[in-house]
């Protein structure tokens, strides 16, 4: 059974920047998983930040951007607003179309 | 502007089977590339992808639940529909659906529906 990875927490300052990362159990994520990128607040559905490894939706804020980073997918926060406190999940597509979520990443600014 | 909303029985007893219908609008299941997914999240837990049917009928399925897991589509009427059988208290989450289209796998969400199974 596949599994993708994701830092359970990570905390940042106001102001900072940080990287999350997605990694799957097949060996290094490349451009051909097309990760996805989600932000979800409780109580909210999750909302599309990245899809495609980089590609920003029209609502994504630009200090959001996404990237391979050592074999994995990675989504890098620049300038870290209060606001962008949340759990994020990475989405990556495997071959047949099979779509696996990774765990989550809860991002605490503080 | 797209939107899409579930439905569905908000309870379901253990063993009977969940058919839950994803409505949308503000684009067509019947161009070339698009698909509508459902997923899944228990509370306070991850979210697990379920299922995926594309605009040519083309059908996914988690391969956890693939004997459980059926999906269909009403072009006419845009709407998808899933039933899952057997249900069981470990099936309870909130199920969404969401619009793929090409490798932006799931841009547009709807709110999501919270099914609890319980006798």
């Amino acid at each position: 059974q596949t599994v993708v990875t994701q830092e359970p927490s990570l905390t940042v300052s106001p102001g900072g920047t940080v990287t999350l990362t997605c990694a799957s159990s097949t060996g290094a994520v490349t451009s051909g998983y097309y990760p996805n990128w989600f932000q979800q607040k409780p109580g909210q559905a999750p909302r599309a930040l990245i899809y495609s490894t980089s590609n920003k939706h029209s609502w994504t804020p630009a200090r959001f951007s996404g990237s391979l980073l050592g074999g994995k997918a990675a989504l890098t926060l620049s300038g870290v607003q209060p606001e962008d406190e949340a759990e994020y999940y990475c989405l990556l597509y495997y071959g047949g179309a099979q779509l696996v979520f990774g765990g989550g990443t809860k991002l605490t600014v503080l | 502007q797209i939107t899409l909303k579930e439905s569905g029985p908000t309870l379901v007893k253990p063993t009977q089977t969940l058919t839950l219908t994803c409505t949308f609008s503000g684009f067509s299941l019947s161009t070339s590339g698009v698909g509508v997914g459902w997923i899944r999240q228990p509370p306070g837990k991850a979210l697990e992808w379920l299922a995926l049917i594309y605009w040519n009928d083309d059908k996914r399925y988690s391969p956890s639940l693939k004997s459980r897991l059926t999906i269909t589509k009403d072009t006419s009427k845009n709407q998808v529909v899933l039933t899952m059988t057997n249900m069981d208290p470990v099936d309870t989450a909130t199920y969404y659906c969401a619009r793929l289209s090409g490798y932006d796998l799931a841009g547009y969400w709807g709110q999501g529906t919270l099914v609890t199974v319980s006798s």
